[in-house]
């Protein structure tokens, strides 16, 4: 089966670290640029951050550089995002997505989400 | 940053409507515009990429159009099934998400 599984999500509070996964099986993965998308309670869609197939080419949003970082091991068929000193603003349901296209340097439409994983940024 | 504005925010018709909805970038994105549909619960879903390129599997009623600044998605015959909050997406320079538009059946 096609999927995308994140996990490590949870309760957090304001300044921790939490380590997002998110495991691939039945799709191509090493060839694929993969992405972070979150959703906070009721809210739209938010891009996080990029990573082109190869980790020569990152990208992150304004509002987490500096305190999140995107990896992959296309070994493990896995990508993680490592939040560091998280704030309220960062509750939300956090999606990874899997680029479209060859996986080059340019961010591309997302044609297959996981499910999500909760974070919760409270005391 | 490029802004992507979508309208309506909300949009209410019957089955077998047609419907479109608008999305608007704050600068020339090219075709570099994706559309998704999100159904409560459950995450986005492709439908349409580089502003007209219908993903495989998508119902041939969903249809994309537009360059530059300005885009349109277009359901032909809206069905039940497509009760969903619809979003578009520039990935043009970095990424960014319309604030979404939320269809709902008569």
């Amino acid at each position: 089966e096609v999927q995308l599984v994140e996990s490590g999500g949870g309760l957090v509070k304001p300044g921790g670290s939490l380590r997002l996964s998110c495991a691939a099986s039945g799709i191509t993965f090493s060839g694929h640029s993969m992405n972070w998308v979150r959703q906070a309670p009721g809210k739209g869609l938010e891009w996080v951050s990029s990573t082109s197939s190869s980790s020569s080419y990152i990208y992150y949003a304004d509002s987490v550089k500096g305190r999140f970082t995107i990896s992959r091991d296309n070994a493990k068929n896995s990508l993680s995002l490592q939040m560091n000193s998280l704030t309220a603003e960062d509750t939300a349901v956090y999606y990874c997505a899997r680029g479209i296209g060859g996986g080059g340097s340019r961010i591309e439409a997302f044609d297959i989400w996981g499910q999500g994983t909760m974070v919760t940024v409270s005391s | 940053d490029i802004q992507m504005t979508q309208s309506p925010s909300t949009l209410s018709a019957s089955v077998g409507d047609r419907i479109t909805i608008t999305c608007r970038a704050s600068q020339s994105i090219s075709t570099s515009l994706a559309w998704y549909q999100q159904k409560p619960g459950k995450a986005p879903k492709l439908l349409i990429y580089k502003a007209s390129s219908l993903e495989s599997a998508v119902p041939s009623r969903f249809s994309g159009s537009g360059s530059e600044t300005e885009f349109t998605l277009t359901i032909s015959s809206l069905q039940a099934d497509d009760l969903a909050t619809y979003y578009c997406q520039q990935y043009y320079y970095f990424s960014t998400f319309g604030q979404g538009t939320k269809v709902e059946i008569k």
